[in-house]
């Protein structure tokens, strides 16, 4: 059973258009969830991560709305950039962070 | 410069030969992670050490084994019993785990790509 729901799989956007990533979760327990980018043949790093307190978060171009009632939560990138062509994954956690559930992944392509 | 090191970043397996992965970390991080990527399923955990000499399976744990004997090293041996092992394989670390500085941010190491032949 997949924890955390990611969609879609991949996407594609001009360059300057706003990149839209969506997640679904269903354990209420979830506490935290970041968002990770990865780059071919590297490890992820995370880029933003939110708690259920706020509904949104934003650094830089790149923002986290979160729907606590529906269990959502999604990542938008504003003004998206060949650079930011990679493959992005959700991720939810327990406020203990002992275990980290991550979606599917998204592969990000941004045409220039 | 602190972070994770992986090793080796590729190797080839024969069938029926345990192999393990090498995980250091200089951050001083108590939590160590090793995670599993495949195409189209992100990451799923395998083992996870939130202190030295103690570690917890993850959700696809059958076929590995690890062993956390020092803070910085959290290895990984990919035994003949996992049935699938060709993968990207990705250790994690966290810091402050035992509660001052704790943050859920996980640090990871650049992988490494097993393929058995």
């Amino acid at each position: 059973q997949q924890q955390v729901k990611q969609s879609p799989q991949s996407l594609i956007v001009q360059k300057g258009g706003i990149s839209i990533i969506n997640c679904a979760y269903e354990n209420t327990a979830f506490d935290y969830f970041p968002w990770y980018q990865q780059f071919p043949g590297k490890g992820p790093a995370l880029l933003i991560a939110i708690r259920p307190d706020v509904s949104e978060k934003k650094e830089g171009r790149f923002t986290i709305s979160f729907n606590k009632s529906a269990k959502q939560f999604s990542l938008h990138i504003m003004d998206s950039q060949p650079g930011d062509s990679a493959t992005y994954f959700c991720a939810a956690s327990t406020y203990n962070f002992n275990k980290f559930y991550f979606g599917s992944g998204t592969k990000l392509n941004v045409k220039p | 410069d602190g972070g994770i090191t992986q090793s080796p970043k590729y190797l080839f397996r024969k069938e029926g030969q345990n192999v393990t992965l090498s995980c250091e970390q200089n951050l001083n991080h108590d939590a160590m992670y090793w995670y599993r990527q495949d195409p189209g399923q992100g990451l799923r955990l395998i083992y996870y050490s939130q202190i030295v000499n103690d570690f917890q399976k993850g959700d696809i744990a059958e076929g590995y084994s690890v062993s956390r004997e020092k803070k910085e090293s959290f290895p990984l041996t990919v035994t003949s019993a996992q049935k699938n092992p060709t993968a990207f394989y990705l250790c994690a670390s966290r810091r402050g785990d035992l509660g001052y500085g704790r943050t859920g941010e996980l640090f990871f190491g650049e992988g490494s790509r097993l393929t058995v032949l």
